[in-house]
C-alpha cells in the first residue's frame, strides 16, 4: 500500500510555462510534506517543503500547496526553465523520532526550449 | 567534507557473495540514513543512525542486511548473500540533527549479477 502517490511518470512543458507535479498521500500522521529533484547520477537534492499547519509555501520560482481535505500536495515551478528538467519526488516526513522520509515513485519533468 | 560521499560508485558482483558500501556524511552530522532505491521508484528507508546507534533499523528488508556507523561519522552498509533483487541504487544521506532538509550522496548503484 503506497503512502504517497504520483500518477504521472512524466511531463513536459515549454520553457517559460507554468509546470505543475502532483502528489497524493493516505497518511494523516506527518508533520512536513517536501519535493527533492534529482538529477541523472546525483541523489536528491532538497527543494522545498510544507508544514502540515500551511496550506502555501513559496520560494523564488517554486511554490508547494497542501490540500489537506483532498490529501494533496501539488508543486508549482513558474516561470519553467530547461534546467529544471529532473525527476521530482514528493515525500511526506513521519512525525516519530526517526524523521524518516517516504518518497513517492517520481515525475520526469522536461522543459522544452 | 564538502558533501555526503558514497563510495564505489558502481558495484557489481556475484550472486550470493558479501558486499559492504560506504558512507562518509557531512563533517559533524549527527543524523546518518540509508535509503535504498529501485528502478522506477522512489528511494525507500532502510535505517537511521543517531550518532553511534541504530536508532532506526525498521526498513531493513531482512537479517542480510546490516549497518554500523562505529565512531559516528562513517557508516557501513552490509549486505550478506546477495540476491539479484538487492540490485539497486543505495543512497545516503546526512543532516546536523535528523530535520527534513537532509543532504543526499550520489549513491552506490549495486548490480547483483
Amino acid at each position: 500500500d503506497q503512502q504517497v502517490k504520483q500518477n504521472s511518470p512524466s511531463l513536459s512543458v515549454q520553457e517559460g510555462r507554468i509546470s505543475i507535479l502532483n502528489c497524493d498521500y493516505t497518511n494523516s500522521m506527518f508533520d512536513y510534506f517536501l519535493w527533492y529533484k534529482k538529477y541523472p547520477a546525483e541523489g536528491p537534492t532538497f527543494l522545498i517543503s510544507i508544514s502540515s499547519i500551511k496550506d502555501k509555501n513559496e520560494d523564488g520560482r517554486f511554490t508547494v500547496f497542501l490540500n489537506k481535505s483532498a490529501k494533496h500536495l501539488s508543486l508549482h515551478i513558474v516561470p519553467s526553465q530547461p534546467g529544471d528538467s529532473a525527476v521530482y519526488f514528493c515525500a511526506i516526513r513521519g512525525s516519530g523520532s526517526a524523521r524518516q522520509l517516504t518518497f513517492g515513485s517520481g515525475t520526469q519533468l522536461t522543459v522544452l526550449p | 567534507g564538502a558533501g555526503v560521499s558514497q563510495t564505489p560508485s558502481n558495484k557489481v558482483t556475484e550472486k550470493g557473495k558479501y558486499v559492504e558500501l560506504r558512507c562518509d556524511p557531512i563533517s559533524g552530522h549527527t543524523a546518518l540514513y540509508w535509503y535504498r532505491q529501485s528502478l522506477g521508484q522512489g528511494p525507500e528507508f532502510l535505517i537511521y543512525f543517531q550518532g553511534t546507534g541504530a536508532a532506526d533499523d525498521s526498513g531493513l528488508p531482512n537479517d542480510r542486511f546490516f549497518a554500523v556507523r562505529p565512531e559516528g561519522s562513517v557508516s557501513t552498509l552490509k549486505i550478506q548473500r546477495t540476491e539479484r533483487g538487492d540490485s539497486a541504487v543505495y543512497l545516503c544521506a546526512s543532516s546536523p540533527d535528523g530535520n527534513y532538509g537532509y543532504t543526499f550522496g550520489s549513491g552506490t548503484r549495486l548490480t547483483v549479477v
